[in-house]
C-alpha cells in the first residue's frame, strides 16, 4: 500500500488562480518535501518541513507556500498560479535522523494555462 | 549548482551490456544515494553507499564512491529491458542534515531487446 499519496494527480489550472496540492504519508516520518521536476533540471526542493507547524524554503521557494497541519499531511500551495509552474510536483518523506532516505509519491502534474 | 554537468545524460544500450553512469559533485559529502525513477513513477532509492563503504553491489547494481575525487558512479551489469529509468544520485544538502536532498539532473538510460 502506498505510503505516500498525491492527491490531485492531474490539475489544469488558470493563470492567477490558486492551487493546493496535498500530500499524506503514513510512514510516522518528521520530515516531508516538495520537489518540482522539470526537463534538464532534476529534482528541485521547494519546501520542506521537519514536523507539523514547521516549514522552511528550499532551493527555489519563490510563488509557492506550503502548510503542515500535522505529521502525515503536507501541502503546497500556489497563490497566484503562472504558466511557469507548470511541472511535475513530487512529495517525500523522510526519517528525521539517519542517511536521509526519501519515500516519494507518485507526482502531481500541474498545467497552468 | 552542487552538481557538475556531465550529470544530465541519455544513454542507450542493448540487453546484456554493461553500463556505466557517473556522478560529480562540489560539496564534500560522506553519503551519495542512487534513485531510479520509472515513468510516470516517483523516484524510488536502490542503492546507497558511505564513504568508508568505497564500492557498494546489490544484485546486478554496483556503486562506488570516491570522495577525493568527489564522485559517485553507477554500473549495471547485464542490462535488461526492464532497467529502463532515469537514475539520479543525490546527497545530503548540508552535512548533518541528512534528509535534505540535492539531486542530480539524471541519467535517462534506455535498453533496448
Amino acid at each position: 500500500e502506498a505510503a505516500v499519496t498525491q492527491s490531485p494527480r492531474n490539475k489544469v489550472a488558470v493563470t492567477g488562480g490558486k492551487v493546493t496540492l496535498s500530500c499524506n504519508q503514513t510512514n510516522n516520518h518528521n520530515n516531508m518535501y516538495w520537489y518540482r521536476q522539470d526537463t534538464g533540471h532534476g529534482l528541485r526542493l521547494i519546501h520542506y518541513s521537519y514536523g507539523a507547524g514547521s516549514t522552511e524554503k528550499g532551493d527555489i521557494p519563490d510563488g509557492y507556500k506550503a502548510s503542515r497541519p500535522s505529521q502525515e499531511n503536507f501541502s503546497l500551495i500556489l497563490e497566484l498560479a503562472t504558466p511557469s509552474q507548470t511541472s511535475v510536483y513530487f512529495c517525500a518523506s523522510g526519517d528525521a535522523w539517519g542517511p536521509g532516505q526519501l519515500y516519494f509519491g507518485e507526482g502531481s502534474k500541474l498545467t497552468v494555462l | 549548482s552542487q552538481w557538475g554537468e556531465e550529470n544530465l545524460q541519455a544513454l542507450s544500450i542493448q540487453e546484456g551490456e554493461d553500463v556505466t553512469m557517473n556522478c560529480s559533485y562540489k560539496t564534500y559529502t560522506t553519503v551519495v544515494h542512487w534513485y531510479r525513477q520509472d515513468s510516470g513513477r516517483g523516484p524510488a532509492l536502490i542503492i546507497l553507499i558511505r564513504s568508508n563503504e568505497r564500492e557498494k553491489r546489490s544484485g546486478r547494481l554496483r556503486a562506488t564512491l570516491d570522495t577525493s575525487s568527489q564522485s559517485s558512479s553507477l554500473s549495471i551489469t547485464a542490462a535488461q529491458c526492464e532497467d529502463t529509468a532515469v537514475y539520479f544520485c543525490a546527497t545530503p544538502h548540508q552535512q548533518g542534515t541528512g534528509s535534505k536532498l540535492s539531486f542530480g539532473k539524471g541519467a535517462k538510460l534506455t535498453v533496448s531487446p
